[in-house]
């Protein structure tokens, strides 16, 4: 079968850097999304890796390694309105997007 | 630029009742269509896409239709709600043939079965 696994929930501080996992098991492989969700809004689109490596845009980064079906989200100098769901989503064989949970990221002051 | 509209933005139905949700896109041609449900704390789950007008295929079954009227019109419906219809339902659609897939959702709606 299919699974993307994330962590459910993460907290970080105002101005430190998270770091959010993604582990993917997919029939095949056309490139993994980052989305950030805030309550009760609809997703919108962070990121998109397709090639093994880091990819940055200005606070957030984010990482892929294909042959360790892993990747992650990476955001800098957190701001409290970081504070929201982000999903991760593979791209399968049949450019069908394989939705993780989502990983809730609580930001303190 | 393309827009993606749904509505309505939330409802609260009775169970047994019937539904209709609507999305429209605006700006593009022959796109990919979606409707999700998003149960809290879970993933999306795919229910239904289109890759043209009258052509919808089912991830999984149960009592949601769906139909694709127009090329830019996509509409979920239901003709007896269930307590576990309740949900987050978002649209969505994504350029056909674009390798990548990614996709552009809609505001979402949230219903709510009694």
């Amino acid at each position: 079968g299919q699974n993307i696994d994330q962590p459910t929930e993460m907290t970080a501080t105002e101005g430190a850097i998270v770091q959010i996992n993604c582990t993917y098991q997919t029939s095949g492989f056309n490139g993994l999304f980052w989305y950030q969700q805030h309550a009760g809004e609809a997703p919108t689109f962070l990121s998109y890796n397709v090639l093994d490596g880091l990819e940055e845009k200005g606070r957030f980064s984010s990482f892929l390694s294909r042959s360790k079906g892993y990747s992650y989200l990476l955001l800098k100098e957190l701001q409290m309105k970081d504070s929201a769901s982000y999903l991760c989503a593979v791209s399968d064989s049949n450019y069908q997007l394989i939705w993780g949970a989502g990983t809730k990221l609580i930001i303190k002051p | 630029s393309q827009t993606i509209h749904q509505w309505p933005a939330t409802l609260v139905q009775p169970v047994g009742s019937p539904l209709s949700l609507e999305c429209t896109v605006e700006g593009t041609s022959n796109p990919n269509l979606y409707w999700y449900r998003q149960a809290a704390g879970r993933g999306l789950q795919l229910l239904f896409y289109s890759v043209g007008i009258g052509q919808i295929s089912s991830e999984v079954p149960q009592n949601l239709s769906a139909s694709r009227p127009q090329d830019r019109q996509f509409i979920l419906s239901s003709k007896k709600l269930l307590l576990s219809d309740s949900g987050f339902y978002l649209c969505a659609w994504s350029v056909r043939g674009l390798d990548t897939g990614e996709l552009f959702f809609g505001e979402g709606s949230r219903l709510t079965v009694l």
